[in-house]
């Protein structure tokens, strides 16, 4: 079956940008979704379609896909950005999530 | 505004059966099909399967295939999620969510879960 890696952690100053990768086998050929769970919450969809930010998401989350990797980048990131980062992509009829990376702010 | 509303906590022995619903209130699930995701605690999203209920098409990850089954009642706008035998390895929250699938160009999708419901913490003890 189909599998995704990201790196556990990252770490960022506040205001500074961060990207939290998503690895696959040709990954860039998929569509990948990225997912924000903050603890004890749901998850909160913060990127569909590789790029595109559903209503209601800053400007400051974007997202790109190509080759292997694709990426999840907070601009300017803030405080409240702390949360765990999931991406999604579709294979074979099935959903596969990525282990997820939790995004620190120090 | 839709939400999905899931049934309340669970506390069952081990080889009991748990069944979890999850209410599309607000709207209906046409045109979408219902996930059905397991988060154990402190670990990740693991996808369990889902239901297209306007078919009653369902896949399941290889992981739950045989051991979950997820159903869906039209009339009431609500997805059920069944697990049986269960251990302590399924103590977790389950998570519905409502799956959009949307064109990219001819014959190429793509896919993202929209909504979420707010879980429900099934524990597994005797």
């Amino acid at each position: 079956s189909y599998e995704v890696t990201q790196p556990p952690s990252v770490t960022v100053s506040p205001g500074q940008t961060v990207s939290v990768s998503c690895s696959g086998d040709n990954l860039g050929d998929k569509y990948v979704s990225w997912y924000r769970q903050e603890p004890g919450q749901s998850p909160v969809l913060v990127i569909y379609k590789n790029n595109e930010r559903p209503s209601g998401i800053p400007e400051r989350f974007s997202g790109s896909n190509s080759g292997n990797t694709a990426t999840l980048t907070i601009s300017g990131t803030q405080a409240v950005d702390e949360a765990d980062f999931y991406c999604q992509a579709w294979d074979s009829s099935s959903l596969v999530f990525g282990p997820g990376t939790k995004v620190s702010v120090l | 505004q839709v939400q999905l509303v899931q049934s309340g906590p669970e506390v069952k022995k081990p080889g009991a059966s748990v069944k979890v619903s999850c209410e599309t209130s607000g709207g209906t699930f046409d045109n979408y099909a219902i996930t059905w995701v397991r988060q154990a605690p402190g670990q990740g999203l693991e996808w369990m399967g889902y239901i297209i209920p306007v078919f009653g098409t369902t896949n399941y990850a290889q992981n739950f295939q045989g051991r979950v089954t997820i159903t869906a009642d039209k009339s009431t706008s609500t997805a059920y999620m069944e697990v049986s035998g269960l251990t302590s390895v399924d103590t977790a929250k389950y998570y519905c969510g409502r799956v959009v699938r949307a064109t990219a160009r001819p014959l190429h999708y793509y896919y993202y879960i929209d909504i979420w419901g707010k879980g429900t913490t099934v524990t597994v003890s005797s």
